[in-house]
């Protein structure tokens, strides 16, 4: 069970050029998000999905796009990268909320350093 | 809404108590996660608080007032270990995260 996955660990890009950043849990979990942390501003949502097909935008989605073909894969991509999009990237998942009463904790992947010169 | 507070930067030493402290306002509640991060690593769950009062998970504590927009993360028996950032989060809609900026944990020998 590996959990939250995320390629790749590192990438450096030019000012321009386009990437993709993949997610893989093996969970089962219905749920799925994308941050993005920068020193002292915290963890901010960028884009989620609320099951296979679905997205919507979080906090900070400009200049990000994303997609959840597959229930167990969510990717975010970046069209034209910008130098203020250096940071570093998490994904995280978590399953449906079953019981009112009850929580689901997020589960994170281990993040990927880009740096965009 | 939702806005966290929490202090920037702690210091503690080995073998001491520390409580970080985390104030928020939202529109709703619907509890109130403490996670973990060591540098360069993910977040991790610690705890998860929606009622009033003091859970204990060995070590760690969390506290949570409704009333007052406050809960705080109370850690025993500090080990070196344990110096990380800890961040304080509210869920909203889907489950989703709104974090506050983390508060940065030093433990000193």
């Amino acid at each position: 069970n590996a959990g939250v996955t995320q390629t790749p660990k590192f990438r450096v890009l030019k000012t321009g050029q386009s990437m993709t950043l993949l997610c893989a849990q093996d969970m089962n979990h219905e749920y799925m998000y994308w941050y993005r942390q920068d020193p002292g501003m915290g963890l901010r949502l960028i884009h989620y999905s609320v099951g296979e097909g679905t997205t919507a935008k979080g906090e900070v989605p400009d200049g990000y796009n994303v997609s959840r073909l597959k229930k167990q894969n969510f990717l975010l991509g970046l069209e034209s990268a910008a130098p203020s999009q250096t940071s570093v990237y998490f994904c995280a998942s978590s399953p449906d909320r079953a019981i009112p009463s009850s929580y689901n904790e997020q589960f994170f992947g281990p993040g990927t350093r880009l740096t965009v010169l | 809404g939702q806005n966290i507070d929490q202090p920037t930067e702690m210091t503690a030493t080995e073998g001491a108590i520390v409580q970080i402290n985390c104030t928020y306002q939202t529109s709703g509640f619907n509890g109130l996660f403490w996670y973990q991060q060591h540098a360069g690593e993910a977040p991790t769950f610690l705890s998860y608080n929606v009622l009033d009062g003091l859970e204990e998970k060995g070590r760690f504590s969390s506290f949570l007032s409704r009333s007052k927009g406050y809960s705080y993360l109370l850690l025993k028996e500090l080990q070196m270990k344990d110096s990380a950032s800890y961040l304080c989060a509210v869920p909203t809609g889907f489950q989703k995260l709104v974090f506050g900026t983390g508060t940065r944990l030093l433990v000193s020998p």
